[in-house]
């Protein structure tokens, strides 16, 4: 049974420019949450899709958008790169009405 | 914006010893989940606590929650190098939907051999 799955697993990117993350949730799960880490901070909740929509966001700009797939994979798109953007994008998939959240590895994103 | 704070930011302990972290939020809470990070990589779930628990317990791990104090506690008992990570509490604010959870800012153990 595979577990969710994130790619790519290190991204390198200029200011300026757009980055999109892809993720694929765990077998049977329909609901995806994405997070932002960046170092030595705990995870902030960017936003979450359910049946390929954002469900709830969390304080993040609009430069931040995703999308939800009919097979419940993800896509987070970040434009208009900043060196703050600089982080550890984490992909967590869960069933809607459970509790429980199953993460990724995670993709690592730096901004020059 | 970080919900809670996890006390102490940083613990080294040896080896068979226990390790109790501190988790404080802030705002009323459907319930509170506690995450391993190995060296920056993905979170692994430990444990979860509703708010009309207690305490839970799972196989070395114990975890306490005060709803009255707003804080948890993780307890790590005979502990193993293995334990070596970064903790985080995380909590699912109530009147929101499911699984938009808000972090702490982690405790790191470091369990010596």
């Amino acid at each position: 049974d595979a577990g969710v799955t994130q790619s790519p697993t290190h991204l390198i990117k200029t200011r300026g420019q757009q980055v999109t993350l892809r993720c694929s949730p765990k077998s049977g799960h329909d609901t995806v949450s994405w997070y932002q880490q960046a170092l030595g901070q705990g995870p902030q909740f960017i936003f979450q899709y359910y049946e390929e929509e954002e469900r709830q966001r969390g304080n993040f700009p609009d430069r931040f958008s995703g999308h939800q797939f009919p097979n419940y994979s993800s896509e987070l798109n970040v434009n208009a790169l900043l060196l703050g953007d600089s982080a550890l994008y984490l992909c967590a998939s869960s069933l809607v009405l459970e509790e429980t959240q199953y993460f990724g590895p995670g993709t690592r994103l730096l901004v020059l | 914006s970080q919900q809670g704070e996890e006390d102490p930011q940083a613990l080294s302990i040896q080896e068979g010893e226990n390790a109790t972290m501190n988790c404080s939020y802030k705002t009323s809470i459907n319930n509170l989940q506690w995450y391993r990070q190995n060296s920056g990589r993905g979170l692994v779930h430990l444990i979860l606590i509703r708010s009309n628990e207690r305490e839970k317990h799972s196989g070395r791990l114990r975890v306490t929650l005060d709803t009255s104090k707003k804080s948890s506690s993780l307890l790590i008992t005979a502990s193993r190098a293995a334990d070596t990570a970064s903790y985080f509490c995380a909590t699912d604010p109530r009147g929101g939907a499911t699984n938009k959870l808000i972090f702490g800012t982690g405790t790191l153990l470091a369990v010596q051999p």
